[in-house]
């Protein structure tokens, strides 16, 4: 089955500085990369997702790369905020409507 | 819409005890999930349904567990006999399905103390 793999598992930056968040999966058969944030006492929350024909899309300060061939992807946040502290983790799944396997997630805090 | 509801917030309970958590997803979604989180496993899928029918049960961790969905708006895990090691985070997340964008709706969660 797939495993997906994340690094770091805590990560602190200024607040302004970039945050990348690295991830990495085993099924080739994965085709969807969804990305989710936690905030504390809540369920995780869809912030970006990415499918195999794309290798890179952005939302604002929230960018996604994926190279299929290396079965790597990361998240890019850039001028980090405070608001941004959170966990964040990175799934695969084989299609948008499969079952979706998370990693272990990074806790990310943003220092003002 | 109010989203994925789940029931109970939080649960204490004895060892060996019955547990019943509650799931009710969003209006017209045909996907259901339940994952279990926890610190030294993360977030972990136990089961998921397509149109009330059970699609893959494998994270299932043992005959203790079980999970039912009876109808389109409610589903539940049952675990029977409770123990310690079940104490974690139980998920419900909800998802249109096949015609989607394929984001998981999640509840707040339901937290498990198994004594």
């Amino acid at each position: 089955g797939e495993n997906v793999e994340q690094h770091p598992s805590t990560l602190s930056v200024q607040e302004g500085d970039s945050a990348v968040i690295k991830c990495t999966y085993s099924d080739s058969a994965s085709n969807y990369f969804p990305w989710y944030k936690q905030e504390l006492g809540k369920g995780p929350q869809l912030i970006i997702d990415i499918r195999s024909n794309v290798g890179e899309k952005k939302d604002q300060r929230i960018a996604v790369t994926l190279n299929k061939t290396a079965k790597h992807f990361s998240l890019h946040i850039t001028e980090t905020q405070p608001e941004d502290s959170a966990v964040y983790f990175c799934a695969a799944a084989e299609t948008s409507y499969d079952k979706v396997i998370f990693g272990p997630g990074t806790s990310l805090s943003v220092i003002p | 819409d109010a989203g994925v509801i789940q029931s109970p917030r939080h649960e204490v309970t004895e060892m060996g005890q019955e547990v019943t958590l509650r799931c009710k997803p969003i209006s017209g979604h045909n996907s259901l999930f339940w994952y279990r989180q926890t610190m030294m496993r993360g977030l972990e899928l136990l089961i998921y349904f397509n149109n009330n029918v059970p699609i893959d049960d494998s994270g299932m961790p043992e005959d203790r567990f079980s999970a039912k969905m009876p109808n389109a708006s409610f589903s539940t895990l049952k675990i029977q006999p409770s123990e310690p090691r079940d104490s974690a985070v139980y998920f419900c997340a909800s998802s249109p399905g096949q015609s989607n964008t394929g984001e998981l709706f999640f509840g707040e969660g339901s937290r498990l103390t198994v004594l």
